[in-house]
C-alpha cells in the first residue's frame, strides 16, 4: 500500500466543471509534486511544493491551479480543462535533506476524464 | 533542456534470463539518478544512485552509475514473470526529477 493516498481514483468532468484533485501524505516529507502521466508515456512534471511554497512551475496553463494548505496535503483545482488533459494525474512526496530531494514516493494516481 | 533517453525501449525474455536495461542523460547539475519500477499504477522506487561506480544492490536487481559516460544501468537477474514492468530512469537536478521514456519488459513463463 502506498503511503500517499490519492482522491478520487476516478474523475470525469466536463469542459465548464470545476473540480479538485487530493493528496496526503504522513511521512512528514516536505517536498510534494504533482506528475501528469499520459498512455505509454513517463510521468511529466507539473509543480513541485517545497516546504509548502512554490518552487517549480513547468510552464502549467493557468486551467490547473496548486495549493498546498499544509505539508501534508496537495491539490489541483481544475477549471475549463480541455479533453487532451485527461491522463493519469500523480501526486508524491520526498525527503529534503541538505537542500536535496530524496526518491518519489508516488500516490495510486487519479484517472481524469475531460467529455 | 535536460534529457534522459533508455534503451531499449521494450524486451521481451523468457525467466531465467538476465537483463540489463540502459540509461543516459544530459542534464545541468547532476544530483542523483533514480530507477523506478511502474506495473499498473504509480511507479515505485527501485535505487538511488548518486557516487559513480558503487553498485547498489537489492536480491536479484542491481545498478551502477557512471558519471563519466553519463550513464547507469540496471541488471536483473534470473527474470521471473513478476519482473514484468515498466523500468522508468530519473534524474534529479535542483529538486526536479526528468524521467526517461521507460522501458518496458515482459518476462514470457
Amino acid at each position: 500500500d502506498t503511503e500517499v493516498t490519492q482522491t478520487p481514483k476516478h474523475l470525469v468532468m466536463g469542459m465548464t466543471n470545476k473540480k479538485s484533485l487530493k493528496c496526503e501524505q504522513h511521512m512528514g516529507h516536505r517536498a510534494m509534486y504533482w506528475y501528469k502521466q499520459k498512455a505509454k508515456k513517463p510521468p511529466e512534471l507539473m509543480f513541485v511544493y517545497s516546504y509548502e511554497k512554490l518552487s517549480i512551475n513547468e510552464s502549467v496553463p493557468s486551467r490547473f491551479s496548486p495549493e498546498c494548505p499544509n505539508s501534508s496535503l496537495l491539490n489541483l483545482h481544475l477549471h475549463a480543462l480541455q479533453p487532451e488533459d485527461s491522463a493519469l494525474y500523480l501526486c508524491a512526496s520526498s525527503q529534503v535533506f541538505q537542500g536535496k530531494a530524496g526518491e518519489l514516493f508516488f500516490g495510486e494516481g487519479s484517472r481524469l476524464t475531460v467529455l | 533542456e535536460d534529457k534522459v533517453v533508455q534503451s531499449p525501449l521494450s524486451l521481451v525474455v523468457h525467466e531465467g534470463d538476465t537483463v540489463t536495461l540502459n540509461c543516459s542523460y544530459e542534464v545541468t547539475n547532476f544530483r542523483s539518478l533514480l530507477w523506478y519500477k511502474q506495473e499498473k499504477k504509480a511507479p515505485t522506487f527501485l535505487f538511488m544512485l548518486t557516487s559513480s561506480g558503487i553498485e547498489k544492490k537489492s536480491g536479484r536487481l542491481s545498478s551502477i552509475l557512471d558519471k563519466k559516460e553519463l550513464s547507469s544501468i540496471l541488471n536483473i537477474t534470473a527474470t521471473q514473470t513478476g519482473d514484468s514492468a515498466i523500468y522508468l530512469c530519473a534524474v534529479d537536478t535542483h529538486g526536479k526529477s526528468t524521467f526517461g521514456d521507460g522501458t518496458t519488459l515482459t518476462v514470457k513463463p
